[in-house]
């Protein structure tokens, strides 16, 4: 079974451009989270989809967005990109809204310079 | 607010015992995860607790006491591989994840 996939693995951006990660979940997982990893920081949630919609978000400025596409794979935009953006953007999906597991993909890094 | 709190750095010895202690605020309770996370790796699930007691899955444990806000994952016959970070996790009562910032687990030969 193919586990959560992510792309691109690695983009490089400058201030104030935009940027758009791509999710895949879990086949059969109707919930997808994204979160931002900062260097050695622990995970700050930034939104949850499930079923297509936006169940939560984190503490983030409306300049990170982002959807769930109707085979439940996921983008996530960010707008007018700030230096405080590099991060590791990891998503991870799980069955549902239940407190299941959530397994998470590799992670995009991405780089504002 | 919402809080999760863990040491944020431990060293134990190869072959030893180490505890790794969780202590949370937040509002509702619908469990709670522990996640390994290697460095520049994702996060991957070592345990799962929603009933208090201890729950034992080969050389890693959790525990969970609901009454004091409380977990630990226990971690027996250190291996060197063992060294890498381990996020607490809340499940809230909007099934939201509150995790914490993580321990960094160092072991030594």
């Amino acid at each position: 079974e193919a586990g959560v996939t992510q792309s691109p693995t690695h983009l490089i951006k400058t201030r104030g451009q935009q940027a758009t990660l791509r999710c895949s979940p879990i086949s059969g997982h109707t919930s997808v989270y994204w979160y931002q990893q900062a260097l050695g920081l622990g995970l700050q949630f930034l939104l949850w989809y499930d079923e297509g919609e936006e169940r939560n978000r984190g503490n983030f400025p409306p300049r990170f967005s982002g959807r769930q596409f109707p085979n439940y794979s996921s983008e996530l935009n960010v707008n007018a990109l700030e230096l405080e953006d590099s991060a590791l953007y990891l998503c991870a999906s799980s069955l549902g809204r239940e407190p299941y597991e959530q397994y998470f993909g590799p992670g995009t890094r991405l780089t504002v310079t | 607010g919402q809080n999760i709190d863990q040491p944020t750095e431990m060293t134990a010895t190869e072959g030893a015992i180490v505890q790794i202690n969780c202590t949370y605020q937040t509002s509702g309770f619908n469990g709670l995860f522990w996640y390994q996370q290697h460095a520049g790796e994702a996060p991957t699930f070592l345990s799962y607790n929603v009933l208090d007691g201890l729950e034992e899955k080969g050389r890693f444990s959790s525990f969970l006491s609901r009454s004091k806000g409380y977990s630990y994952l226990l971690l027996k016959e250190l291996q060197m591989k063992d060294s890498a970070s381990y996020l607490c996790a809340v499940v809230d009562s909007n099934y939201q994840l509150i995790w914490g910032a993580g321990t960094k687990l160092i072991i030594k030969p």
